[in-house]
C-alpha cells in the first residue's frame, strides 16, 4: 500500500514563528488533505489539496503531485496551533476511496 | 450542525464484553469508515463502506464487524473485546465525487480492562 512519511515527528516553536511541515508519499495519489488535531482529540480538516497552492489565513499548503509531497506552511503560529497535524492521501480503486494516514507531526508553540 | 456524530464519547469494556459504537452522517454522503488512532501510529483504517449495503476490510479488521444499516449510518461491533483494543475510534464519511473530501466525527475514547 502507499506509504506517507511525515516530518519533522516534533516540532517546538516559539509563538510569532514560521514553520513548515513535510508529507511526502509513495505513489500516485488522487487527493491530499491535512488535518490538525487538537488537544481535545478533535481532528479539523485544513486543506483538501491534491495540487497547487491553497491559503487559509496563517496556514497556506502547496502539494506537487508529480515528486510526492506536501508542504504546510504556519506563519507567526500561535499557541492555539499546537496539537498534532497529518497528512493523508487519498487513493481510489474502483468505487472505494481509501485514505492513508501519515504518523503525524506534533507541534508545540510555547508563549 | 452538518456532521458525522459519533456515541459514545467515552466507553470502559471488561475482556470479552461486546459493544456497538454507533455513527451517523447527515451530508449524504455515499462512503463512510471506521478508523482506529493509536499513540504514535497515526490513523489506520478498520472497515469501509462505499455504499449503502457494501463493506470491506481496511487494514485492521480483526476483532471487528461493521453493519451499513443505511445511507446514513454504519456502526462498529466489538464482540469480545481486549485490551489490544483499547484506542479512539474515529468515524468519518466522504463524497466520492472528490469535492470536498473526508469529514471526522469526535471520536470515542474505549478502554478495555
Amino acid at each position: 500500500g502507499i506509504q506517507v512519511e511525515q516530518s519533522p515527528p516534533d516540532l517546538i516553536l516559539q509563538e510569532g514563528a514560521n514553520s513548515t511541515l513535510r508529507c511526502n508519499f509513495s505513489d500516485s495519489v488522487n487527493n491530499l488533505q491535512w488535518f490538525h488535531q487538537n488537544p481535545w482529540g478533535q481532528l479539523i480538516n485544513l486543506f483538501y489539496i491534491p495540487s497547487g497552492t491553497k491559503q487559509n489565513g496563517r496556514l497556506s499548503a502547496t502539494t506537487v503531485a508529480t515528486e510526492r509531497y506536501s508542504l504546510l506552511y504556519i506563519s507567526s503560529s500561535q499557541t492555539t496551533d499546537s496539537g498534532v497535524y497529518f497528512c493523508a492521501v487519498e487513493s481510489y480503486t474502483g468505487a472505494n476511496s481509501k485514505l492513508t494516514f501519515g504518523k503525524g507531526i506534533t507541534l508545540s508553540v510555547r508563549p | 450542525n452538518a456532521g458525522v456524530t459519533q456515541t459514545p464519547k467515552f466507553q470502559v469494556l471488561k475482556t470479552g464484553q461486546s459493544m456497538t459504537l454507533q455513527c451517523a452522517q447527515d451530508m449524504n454522503h455515499n462512503s463512510m469508515y471506521w478508523y482506529r488512532q493509536d499513540p504514535g501510529m497515526g490513523l489506520r483504517l478498520i472497515y469501509y463502506s462505499a455504499s449503502e449495503g457494501t463493506t470491506d476490510k481496511g487494514e485492521v479488521p480483526n476483532g471487528y464487524n461493521v453493519s451499513r444499516l443505511n445511507k446514513r449510518e454504519f456502526s462498529l461491533r466489538l464482540e469480545s473485546a481486549a485490551p489490544s483494543q483499547t484506542s479512539v475510534y474515529f468515524c468519518a464519511s466522504s463524497d466520492y465525487t472528490g469535492a470536498g473530501g473526508y469529514t471526522f466525527g469526535s471520536g470515542t475514547r474505549l478502554t478495555v480492562v
